[in-house]
């Protein structure tokens, strides 16, 4: 069955250090999205991406935020410059529609530690 | 804003029998959706259930099943002969219909069950 993939499982960084987490939606999807989960609150909305631009973030989402699609396959998050606050497990999801019969199909997460 | 709310931390049922997890949520749109995805440990989250505003009627997939009660804007998940593989954290979670606002999830705290043999 298919699935969404995420890399890396674990990642520890340095305060002030660039991330990428990257995610492999599913092959025929064309909706992907990212969300985040610190410790013991909400898995929270980041961001949707559709037809190579971003469709609707949240107010976490800021400039140090940023999705591409770099080959038409991955999906990545980069944080340009991390913050302790930026520690959570990061979950990326694809969809096939960007409606109610487009499930979201999440991968297992990335969890970011920062130090 | 959108919020919902799982006041359930943590439940556990016997195998076989049933349980109810709660969901309640707030929302001003009239048209949204609610879903109910299932996190077993260390795995992916999956979709359980949906249940789109404007119907009346409950939905139901094999064991499990909604109580939407829109009114009172509560949605609970119910599932029947409970099964060890059920043992996960269950996410209640809303969106609006129609735009671009479909698959912005809002989502609870979660709820984790124990199924115990």
């Amino acid at each position: 069955e298919p699935e969404v993939t995420q890399t890396p499982s674990h990642q520890v960084t340095q305060m002030g250090q660039e991330v990428i987490l990257r995610c492999v939606p599913i092959s025929n999807h064309l909706y992907f999205y990212w969300y985040r989960q610190i410790l013991g609150q909400k898995v929270e909305f980041l961001v949707s991406f559709y037809n190579n631009e971003i469709s609707e973030k949240s107010e976490i989402f800021d400039d140090q935020f940023s999705v591409e699609r770099p080959d038409g396959s991955n999906f990545t998050l980069k944080i340009r410059s991390t913050k302790l606050e930026d520690s959570a497990m990061y979950f990326c999801a694809s969809s096939a529609q960007g409606s109610l019969t487009g499930e979201l199909f999440f991968g297992e997460g990335s969890r970011l530690t920062v130090l | 804003a959108q919020t919902v709310t799982q006041s359930q931390p943590e439940m556990s049922v016997q195998e076989a029998e049933t349980v109810t997890l709660s969901c309640t949520y707030d929302t001003s749109e009239n048209n949204y959706y609610l879903f109910w995805y299932k996190q077993p440990p260390s795995r992916q989250m999956i979709l359980v259930i949906r249940q789109e505003a404007y119907k009346q009627q409950n939905a139901t997939e094999n064991r499990f099943s909604v109580n939407f009660q829109k009114a009172a804007k509560s949605f609970s998940l119910k599932i029947s002969d409970s099964q060890l593989g059920d043992t996960a954290m269950y996410f209640c979670a809303l969106t609006n219909a129609g735009g671009t606002s479909y698959g912005k999830l809002t989502f609870g705290q979660g709820t984790i069950l124990t199924v115990h043999p």
